[in-house]
């Protein structure tokens, strides 16, 4: 049962366009969320999160939307440029047991075209 | 910067050995992680631990067992290695709490493991 969903495995977009990366989550007891980036042969690294009381954080050229009503989020890149060309996975935080866990995504594999 | 360093990028073995996969963190987090990563199917957790000594299975635990003796290290076992453990594994540790830095996940490089 895959709780965090990115339901575009591959998504192309022009150089100095926006970027929109999306991802679904089945658990409203998520209390926070979090984007990596992962270009191959290397390890994630870690982009931007959201608290799960917020609704929007921004950090220069990337922002993140969370709608808990439709338990859905978003990451936007603008201007999206050919460096950002990597596996975007979203990434989710819940509890089991009273210890935290973190739930990835499939990935979305962006590419931006010169 | 926190680091994480996996000491193998690339091991071949064969069905049936035992497969030692090390993860170092120089920055004292508490928490340390291993998933797996397959085209398809993302980042799995396969074990993860809070404290030395203690271990939580993830979601696909089958086939590993980890150990955890000192703070700054997290192994990965595989105790007989099949071929569809084929697989990128991933190390990565956290602090624990609440606080911003609390929720990032910080990663190795990675290890790329093929079982023939």
């Amino acid at each position: 049962d895959q709780q965090v969903k990115q339901n575009s495995p591959s998504l192309s977009v022009q150089e100095g366009r926006i970027s929109i990366l999306n991802c679904d989550y089945t658990n409203s007891m998520f209390d926070y969320f979090l984007w990596y980036k992962k270009y191959p042969a290397e390890g994630p690294t870690f982009l931007i999160s959201i608290s799960s009381i917020k609704d929007k954080n921004e950090d220069g050229r990337f922002t993140v939307f969370l709608n808990k009503s439709a338990k859905h989020l978003s990451l936007h890149i603008v201007p999206s440029q050919p460096g950002d060309s990597a596996v975007y996975f979203c990434a989710a935080r819940g509890t089991t047991s009273g210890t935290y866990k973190y739930i990835f995504g499939t990935g979305t594999r962006l590419k931006v075209l010169a | 910067d926190v680091k994480v360093t996996q000491s193998s990028r690339y091991l071949v073995k064969r069905t049936g050995e035992k497969v030692f996969l090390e993860c170092v963190q120089d920055m004292d987090h508490e928490n340390m992680f291993w998933y797996r990563q397959d085209p398809g199917l993302g980042l799995r957790l396969i074990y993860f631990s809070y404290d030395v000594k203690m271990k939580e299975k993830g979601d696909i635990p089958e086939g590993y067992s980890v150990s955890r003796e000192k703070k700054e290290r997290f192994s990965l076992i595989l105790e007989s290695a099949s071929t569809n453990q084929t697989s990128m594994y991933l190390c990565a540790s956290s602090v624990p709490g609440t606080g911003l830095r609390a929720n990032v996940l910080t990663f190795g490089a990675g290890s790329r493991l093929t079982v023939l």
